[in-house]
């Protein structure tokens, strides 16, 4: 079956600091790959996404690249303020007519002044 | 601009009792999915509709939850006879479309069961 595997948090960085959250997954063909953040006290919401390999989606400074080589999408940005405090969901929405997402268990990111 | 909404925020419900949450949809949405979200996890996937056809229930742990979505706009995840086991939070999310280069879902804020 499907599955995304995320890096455990909390990752704890200062003010401007470079950010990665690592991200692989497995599945058949060629799914789709999303991040989605989750504030405090809000609902998920679409931060980037990437349908085929080798794209890169990109939103609000951070990035990640759909790398089919080594199955992964490795969220960054390279500098991080105190409002990207939140958890990071990494997702895949898998390809061949099928529409049931898998997601990662999230990675809790706090960044200090 | 309404995005999506749930209700109620918090539920406490008592071992055995039934719950109803409901999901409001954005306008329009075709597809809407129910996820349960335990602490700690990430959304794991319960049911699908697309308008009032429910397409796939296969993430539904028992038949105790049921779910329906008759006029194609609201929803409503029922759960009866509530085990501690169901304490979570529910996501409700909606989307314009299924196709895998559309596929954005907006999330509603969730409503967290706590069974006690």
């Amino acid at each position: 079956g499907n599955s995304v595997t995320q890096m455990e948090g909390p990752v704890t960085l200062s003010e401007e600091a470079f950010l990665t959250i690592n991200c692989t997954y497995t599945a058949t063909g060629y799914p789709s790959l999303f991040w989605y953040v989750q504030y405090p006290g809000e609902g998920l919401q679409l931060l980037l996404k990437a349908t085929k390999a080798d794209d890169k989606g990109s939103n609000k400074g951070f990035e990640a690249t759909y790398r089919k080589e080594t199955t992964s999408f490795h969220l960054e940005k390279g500098s991080v303020q105190v409002s990207d405090s939140a958890v990071y969901f990494c997702a895949l929405s898998p390809s061949g007519g099928s529409y049931i997402p898998t997601f990662g268990r999230g990675t809790s990111l706090i960044v200090h002044p | 601009g309404a995005g999506v909404s749930q209700s109620p925020r918090y539920k406490v419900a008592k071992r055995g009792q039934d719950v109803a949450l409901r999901c409001d949809p954005i306008s329009g949405h075709v597809s809407l999915f129910w996820y349960q979200q335990a602490l700690g996890q990430g959304p794991e996937f319960l049911t699908y509709f697309q308008n009032e056809a429910q397409l796939d229930k296969s993430g539904l742990p028992s038949d105790r939850f049921f779910a329906e979505r008759p006029e194609g706009s609201v929803s409503t995840l029922k759960i009866q006879r509530t085990q501690q086991e169901d304490s979570a939070v529910y996501l409700c999310a909606s989307s314009l479309a299924v196709e895998a280069d559309t596929y954005e879902q907006y999330f509603g804020p969730g409503t967290r069961l706590t069974v006690t």
